[in-house]
C-alpha cells in the first residue's frame, strides 16, 4: 500500500533552523517532491530528489534515503513569509502519479 | 513561459446542480494534465489524469467526470453535485516526462 507521514505542525521561531520530516511507503519509487502551499494558494514546486544524499537550494535543502523511505525539507534562515504547509510527494514508479501527504504546517513566529 | 489558468476562482452551488471547472495550459504542447481535489484540512486527492486528447484516467470513483477536448484544456464535470464534493479544486501540468508538476490557482468549490 501507499503510505506518506508527516508531522500535522511545527512552529518555529523567525531566524532559526526548521526540519521537517516525512516518512513513506510505495509499491514504486522513482524520487520525492517538496512542495510548498500558502493557505488558499496552489502549491509551489520546491524540490525533487531522486539520488540519495542532501541537495541545497539557497535557504532551502532536501535529503533523501531511499532505503530508510525517509526525506527531510530543511528551512535555514526563517522568515515570516516561510509560513505555509509542506507537502511530501512520492513519485511511484512509471505511473505519472504522485501520493501528496496531508503537509506539515508551519507557524514562523516573530 | 508556461502558464496554467483555472476557473473560476470560487463557486458556490446548491446540492444537485451540474458543474463545470476548465483548466487550459498555455506555452507548452502535448502536456500531462491532472485535476486534484483538496478537502478541508485535508491533502491532495488525485481525481483525474490525462496523458492526450480523449486519455483520461480515473483515480477515484464518484460523481465527477473529466474530459480533454484539446491537447491544452481540461475539464471537470458533474451531473449532479453532492455536499461532499465541496473543496478547492486544483488543475496541473507537467511535461511528457512527467517530473514536477505545475499547479493552476485554483477554484474554490462551496456545495450548499
Amino acid at each position: 500500500g501507499q503510505n506518506i507521514d508527516q508531522p500535522t505542525e511545527m512552529t518555529a521561531t523567525e531566524g532559526a533552523i526548521v526540519q521537517i520530516n516525512c516518512t513513506y511507503q510505495t509499491s514504486g519509487f522513482n524520487g520525492l517532491f517538496w512542495y510548498q502551499q500558502h493557505a488558499g494558494e496552489a502549491p509551489t514546486f520546491l524540490s525533487y530528489n531522486v539520488l540519495d544524499g542532501l541537495e541545497e537550494k539557497g535557504r532551502f535543502s532536501s535529503f533523501l534515503s531511499r532505503s530508510k523511505g525517509y526525506s527531510y525539507l530543511l528551512l535555514k534562515e526563517l522568515q515570516m513569509k516561510d509560513s505555509a504547509s509542506y507537502l511530501c510527494a512520492p513519485d511511484a514508479s512509471g505511473t505519472y502519479k504522485y501520493i501528496f501527504g496531508t503537509g506539515t504546517r508551519l507557524k514562523v513566529l516573530a | 513561459s508556461q502558464t496554467i489558468h483555472q476557473w473560476p476562482a470560487t463557486l458556490v452551488q446548491p446540492v444537485g446542480s451540474p458543474l463545470s471547472l476548465e483548466c487550459t495550459v498555455e506555452g507548452t504542447s502535448n502536456p500531462n494534465l491532472y485535476w486534484y481535489r483538496q478537502a478541508a484540512g485535508r491533502g491532495l486527492q488525485l481525481l483525474f489524469y490525462s496523458v492526450g486528447i480523449g486519455q483520461i484516467s480515473s483515480e477515484v470513483p464518484q460523481n465527477l467526470s473529466a474530459s480533454r477536448p484539446q491537447d491544452r484544456q481540461f475539464i471537470l464535470s458533474s451531473k449532479k453535485l453532492l455536499l461532499s464534493d465541496s473543496g478547492f479544486y486544483l488543475c496541473a501540468w507537467s511535461g511528457a516526462r512527467a517530473v514536477e508538476q505545475y499547479f493552476g490557482p485554483g477554484t474554490r468549490l462551496t456545495v450548499t
